[in-house]
Order: C-alpha cells, then structure tokens, then sequence
C-alpha cells in the first residue's frame, strides 16, 4: 500500500516569493493534515481536513498560508509571500478519521526561504 | 487548550542499557497518548500509543506508562539497540475542542556500542 506521498521534498526560495506543496493521502484516508516542523521542535498542526471540509485551520496564518482539499483526496498547502521564518519542515499525514488514532505521515517538504 | 511537555531533549545510553522518556500534558480531558519515532530525514512513525482507560501497554521492548491523576506518560525502551537511536515524539489529544493532538518538543535519544 502506497503511504502518504509528499512534493516537492526540497524547495529553495527567497523570501516575498510564491511556494505550492502537494499532498496525496493513502487511498480511503478522509481525515488529511498539514503540519509545520521547525527545527529541533515537534510538529505543529496548522490545518486538519475531513473530506473536502477545513474543520481546524486556527494555527494556520491565514494572511499568507491557504490550502484546499478538493474532492477530497489531495490537498496542496500554499504561502505567498514566504517570509524567512517560514523555514520548515511542511508535513502531511492522514488517517482514516481523526478519532481513530494513528497518523500517517508523509516524507515531508523542507522549505528554505533566503 | 493541551499542552505537552517532554523530557529530556537528548538522552544518550549504552547499547543494552534501558531508556526513559518522559511527558506532562495540561488538559485532564486528554484521553490519547500516541509516541513517534523519526528517524534522521525520515517521517515520523507510530511507535505505540495508549489510552487514557489504561495504565500500560506493552510491544517487545518498548512500553508506556500513563499516570493520569499526575498528568503525565512515560515511553520506556529497554535493551537498546544502534537501530532505537532517533528523535521521539509523545503526543497529547484532548476529547474536547478541535480533538487536536499536540506534539511534545522531542526526545534526540543516541544508543552508542
């Protein structure tokens, strides 16, 4: 069973510019998440999506981030303009419904803003 | 909202030797207690997990304990291995609110030979 895929795994960027992530989730998963990693920290939820619907987006700042789920599969996190401090790890896990337990997590997109 | 605090952030044993890892959350409401594991430039992966109507689970070497009057879990490692060297992960999920789990800040555990 394919996992969580992730892309791109690496983006350089300088700052003020347009970055996309993409996420496609294992397949019959209807819970979907981003989270954000900084360095030495733990995951940090910034959006959580059942189906198509945003039921979680309080950590997102949404003056720069948006993301959508369309038809509920993949999902694509966006940030325009990139700030310096938007330097992370973008992961993205899913599972099967949120109360379900288990995470599955994507390789994750490390985003480098000069 | 839930809050998680780990200990320690780098913890470093002999192979064989036993690890401890442990965690305090904030929200008497939380009911799942789920530990990673990620591995260098890896997704972080579940390990084990427990729920708040149980005070241990048990998998080959590895277990946790969770104390909830104190508010607090611990993930235990016993026989270590080269292999269990990597950053873990506790988290904490309330039953209330958003449901939303919370991830402590890490654990770097190196097992040295």
């Amino acid at each position: 069973e394919a996992g969580v895929v992730q892309s791109p795994r690496y983006k350089i960027i300088e700052k003020k510019q347009p970055v996309a992530f993409w996420c496609n989730p294992i397949s019959g998963h209807n819970t979907l998440y981003w989270y954000r990693q900084n360095l030495g920290q733990g995951p940090e939820l910034l959006i959580r999506y059942e189906n198509e619907e945003a039921v979680d987006d309080s950590q997102l700042p949404k003056d720069r981030f948006s993301a959508e789920r369309l038809k509920g599969v993949d999902s694509t996190l966006k940030i325009q303009p990139a700030e310096l401090g938007d330097s992370a790890v973008y992961l993205c896990a899913s599972s099967f419904e949120w109360h379900t337990g288990e995470l599955f997590f994507g390789e994750g997109s490390r985003l480098t803003v000069l | 909202g839930e809050n998680v605090e780990q200990h320690p952030s780098t913890l470093s044993v002999q192979e064989g030797d036993s690890a401890v890892i442990k965690c305090t959350y904030s929200d008497s409401a939380s009911n799942y207690f789920p530990w990673y594991k990620q591995e260098l430039g890896k997704r972080p992966q579940l390990i084990i997990d427990i729920r708040s109507n149980v005070g241990e689970k048990k998998d080959q070497r590895i277990a946790v304990t969770l104390n909830k009057t104190a508010k607090h879990f611990s993930l235990h490692i016993t026989e270590t291995q080269p292999e269990d060297s990597a950053v873990y992960f506790c988290a904490g999920r309330s039953s209330g609110g958003y449901n939303k789990l919370i991830f402590g800040a890490g654990t770097r555990l190196a097992v040295h030979p």
